[in-house]
């Protein structure tokens, strides 16, 4: 069946570089996708969103990126902080309301 | 507000025992769904709700039973807990459905643990 997947399981950066984050998705007929932020204990909770029709959109230090014709999506995190070590989820949709994650990637800032 | 609230924070069952996890908001949001998440794994989809009388299965539905009677709540039944139920249960709720930008707001999660 068709899967939302993630190239790494960890990343380990040093504080104030950038993170870029991968996702790997393989239904072509996703049209809304999702990041998610998991601390330790807690919920996941949104970070970003895009849809298929765009191919980046901007945050507060985030941004997201979607390359349909390879099927990718990456979150990249500008002058990472303490605070951004958790578990990052992306998700996606395809028009409807059954929402498919991967599988995450920790990521973990070293001071 | 509150948000998404659940309860309990934690539950140890035997097998075959039921129970019911709870799930309410108070953001009057129309969209509500239940999913569980495994050592390792992403979040599955169990059930979810579009409004109040609306239910609809997921990913991962056998085993489980949802009702939604009100906007608010939104209980997840384990009939028969089996071991392979051991799980992280978390409910989520938006505004409307997921096709949009729409933010889905999680509760803090159920650690449930079937012996």
């Amino acid at each position: 069946g068709e899967s939302v997947g993630l190239h790494l399981p960890t990343l380990s950066v040093q504080e104030g570089d950038n993170s870029i984050i991968n996702c790997a998705y393989s239904n072509s007929a996703s049209d809304y996708f999702i990041w998610y932020k998991q601390e330790s204990g807690k919920g996941p909770q949104f970070i970003i969103d895009i849809r298929s029709n765009m191919d980046k959109r901007q945050g507060q230090r985030v941004t997201v990126l979607l390359n349909k014709t390879v099927k990718h999506l990456s979150l990249q995190i500008a002058a990472t902080q303490p605070g951004d070590s958790a578990v990052y989820f992306c998700a996606e949709n395809n028009n409807n309301n059954d929402m498919r994650f991967g599988a995450g990637t920790r990521l973990t800032v070293k001071p | 507000n509150a948000g998404v609230t659940q309860t309990p924070k934690f539950q140890v069952l035997k097998t075959g025992q039921s129970m019911t996890l709870q799930c309410a908001q108070d953001m009057n949001h129309e969209y509500m769904s239940w999913y569980r998440q495994d050592p390792g794994m992403g979040l599955r989809l169990i059930h979810y709700s579009v409004g109040a009388g609306i239910t609809d299965q997921g990913e991962v539905p056998n085993g489980y039973n949802v009702s939604r009677s009100t906007t608010e709540d939104f209980p997840l039944r384990l009939l028969s807990a089996a071991p392979s139920q051991t799980s992280v249960y978390f409910c989520a709720s938006s505004r409307t459905g997921l096709s949009s930008y729409n933010e889905q707001f999680f509760g803090p999660g159920t650690r449930l643990t079937v012996l």
